[in-house]
């Protein structure tokens, strides 16, 4: 049983598109997060969720916009997509917010976009 | 500055080889620390947590020095299967998130 999926795995697709990206956790975490790794591996937080609340929100353009239905789902849609968002974007959950008493993330698999 | 910074190697090690990742961390508020580790075209994996006193899982052990606000990681009769990049974490209630690291990358040469 996967804990944390995403879909779809891979997405290519034109500039000026747009698309949604689609996560959801099965471990009752309260707290779910979207996070872009670019081509220098740097791992970097766009947004957060805890129980369906916005909680971060960093500086992110506003083509992004994620989406939590429920606790269990966090999607994230973008809007008139460009070049420089080929990334790979990670959905990861968490108990809590943060790292009281050790919490921890579990990390979905990733999903490699690529803007031609 | 950024919250957390590593040095990003690549460090290229033989089997067999003892190698030391270190991490140094910006906020003293600072509460949880862990090691995570990326394969390629992989997800990060939770290694190893860091607690006060230090711990160690097997070939691997991680301490954590308040005082001088770093983590390290050192990992003993390297595998092949250890080629990796290893994330260092940290996070804060203050900070209401994870903080990672631009990641070591490790390759075990045969």
């Amino acid at each position: 049983d996967t804990a944390v999926s995403q879909t779809p795995k891979y997405l290519v697709t034109q500039m000026g598109n747009d698309k949604s990206i689609k996560c959801e956790q099965n471990l009752g975490h309260d707290t779910m997060y979207w996070y872009k790794q670019d081509s220098k591996k740097f791992l970097k937080i766009m947004f957060s969720y805890n129980n369906k609340e916005l909680i971060i929100n960093e500086t992110v353009p506003n083509r992004f916009s994620p989406k939590s239905p429920d606790k269990a789902h966090l999607n994230l849609h973008i809007n008139s997509l460009e070049l420089g968002d080929s990334a790979v974007y990670f959905c990861a959950s968490s108990r809590t917010p943060s790292g009281g008493a050790w919490e921890t993330q579990y990390f979905g698999p990733g999903t490699r976009l690529l803007v031609l | 500055r950024k919250e957390v910074e590593q040095d990003p190697g690549p460090f290229n090690v033989p089997e067999g080889a003892t190698v030391a990742f270190n991490c140094t961390y910006s906020n003293s508020a600072s509460q949880s620390f862990f090691w995570y580790r990326q394969d390629c075209r992989k997800e990060p994996k939770l290694l190893m947590s860091v607690y006060s006193s230090g711990n160690e899982d097997g070939r691997f052990t991680a301490q954590l020095n308040r005082a001088s606000q770093y983590i390290s990681l050192l990992i003993r009769d390297s595998k092949l299967s250890d080629s990796a990049t290893y994330l260092c974490v940290v996070s804060s209630l203050t900070g209401n998130q994870f903080y990672f690291g631009t990641g070591t990358s490790l390759t075990v040469i045969p």
